[in-house]
């Protein structure tokens, strides 16, 4: 079975930061560019970013550079987001995501979702 | 960034209705576009992608048409299990890709 396995919820304080894995069972994790979103409550989702799980190459969402971080360790086929310096407005669910088997860019595969509340 | 214009934002319907859903972008996307159902408490579930494609295992009373600017996601004969909020998305090369803002579809 093909599965997504996120990491548990987060509260922070602002300015504090937060590092969410996304574990991937069921298929070759190394054969995808894994993605990252977030969906604030009552919103669409938000594309956050792009990572290769080899060699580690990220691209970010504009409005996040500089304080989101997304790495890859092949050993475990795990990637992680790490976002620092936390406001209110990141207080969201949090998804990993594996674009279409099939070669298109939708996405077929996805986590159960991390919230990260972000609270003084 | 590539807009993506989601009507009705809420759409009020009953059990055996056909319905349909629409989506606009801000610019042509070709056929980059996916439809996603998401029920309360749970990750978007894939639909349509390539605006007209139904995933496997997705019922045939869900049907996606369009493409360029303007898209419509179709449910012929609306189920229980249908009542949910649905979201388009663009993946038109470049990067961000983008959603909607989503049509709840609820009991009238």
């Amino acid at each position: 079975q093909v599965h997504l396995v996120q990491s548990g919820a987060e509260v922070k304080r602002p300015g504090a930061s937060v590092k969410i894995s996304c574990t991937a069972t069921g298929f070759t994790f190394t054969n995808f560019y894994m993605h990252w979103l977030r969906q604030a409550p009552g919103q669409g989702p938000e594309w956050i970013g792009i990572i290769n799980p080899n060699g580690g190459k990220a691209t970010y969402a504009e409005k996040l550079q500089g304080r989101v971080t997304m790495t890859s360790d092949t050993s475990t086929s795990t990637i992680y987001m790490d976002l620092n310096n936390l406001r209110s407005e990141d207080t969201a669910m949090y998804y990993c995501a594996r674009p279409h088997r099939g070669g298109t860019n939708a996405f077929d595969v996805w986590g159960q979702g991390t919230m990260v509340t972000v609270s003084p | 960034d590539i807009q993506m214009t989601q009507t009705p934002s809420t759409l009020s319907a009953s059990v055996g209705d056909r319905v349909t859903l629409s989506c606009r972008a801000s610019q042509s996307i070709g056929s980059r576009l996916a439809w996603y159902q998401q029920r309360p408490g749970e990750a978007p579930k894939l639909l349509i992608y390539q605006a007209t494609t139904l995933e496997s295992g997705v019922p045939s009373r869900f049907s996606g048409s369009g493409s360029g600017t303007e898209f419509t996601l179709a449910i012929s004969s609306l189920q229980p299990d249908d009542f949910a909020t649905y979201y388009c998305q663009q993946y038109n090369g470049y990067f961000p890709w983008t959603f909607g803002q989503g049509t709840k579809v609820e009991f009238k």
